[in-house]
């Protein structure tokens, strides 16, 4: 089986730094990966980490942590347009891509 | 390049009506996937397809049926449309054992069916 765990809102201010939790349970796991999604639009790919460590991309970057089924990531100085939900989904060896119920993340100015 | 098209983006249904969605990809993706996104729900796979001719059943295949035409295209039927089944349906694709790794899906616009 599998099973994701996300907190379901964070609440952070403009220009501050948030960080974003996932804990999982899954077999077969070898990465995990990070989708944002705006109000009425579809997913998009925001990174990826199949070895243990940080990986950054611009303003974004998750973390692994194979040995406490656990990954973050880390959104730092905070735009408005950063506003939206945030889904983690553990990469499977058998294709089923499973996501969280992803956490939203309201930005106050 | 269209990436991954969904059609329709709308419909409405009246319960017990069959309609089937229709997703396109043109990324040469080897597996799709279907989900439906209902609020605070997050998205929860229906059914996918990791390669042509192959597809399995996801968290929540009651009631829906696919069919993997060939490698660009992945349908997704309901037979006899429920109240319940007033969703948001996204399809996605991906290129499975890329050089990465990463599941890095593209999802198609998103279709809004509600069943009356």
């Amino acid at each position: 089986g599998q099973s994701l765990e996300q907190p379901s809102e964070v609440t952070a201010v403009e220009g501050a730094i948030v960080q974003i939790n996932c804990t999982y349970q899954t077999s077969g796991f070898y990465g995990l990966s990070w989708y944002q999604q705006h109000d009425g639009g579809a997913p998009t790919f925001l990174s990826y980490n199949a070895l243990d460590g940080l990986e950054e991309t611009g303003r974004f970057s998750s973390f692994l942590s194979r040995s406490d089924s656990y990954g973050y990531l880390l959104l730092q100085e905070l735009q408005m347009k950063d506003s939206a939900s945030y889904f983690c989904a553990p990469g499977r060896g058998d294709d089923k891509i499973i996501f969280g119920k992803g956490t939203r993340l309201h930005i106050l100015p | 390049n269209a990436g991954v098209t969904q059609t329709p983006k709308f419909q409405v249904l009246k319960t017990g009506q069959s309609m089937t969605l229709q997703c396109a990809q043109d990324m040469n993706h080897n597996s799709m996937y279907w989900y439906r996104q209902d609020p605070g729900m997050g998205l929860r796979l229906i059914y996918y397809s990791a390669s042509e001719g192959t597809t399995d059943k996801g968290e929540v295949p009651n009631g829906y049926n696919v069919s993997r035409l060939n490698k660009r295209e992945f349908s997704l039927r309901l037979e006899s449309a429920a109240p319940s089944q007033t969703s948001v349906y996204f399809c996605a694709s991906t290129l499975q054992g890329g050089p990465s790794g990463a599941n890095v899906l593209t999802f198609g616009a998103g279709s809004r069916l509600t069943v009356l």
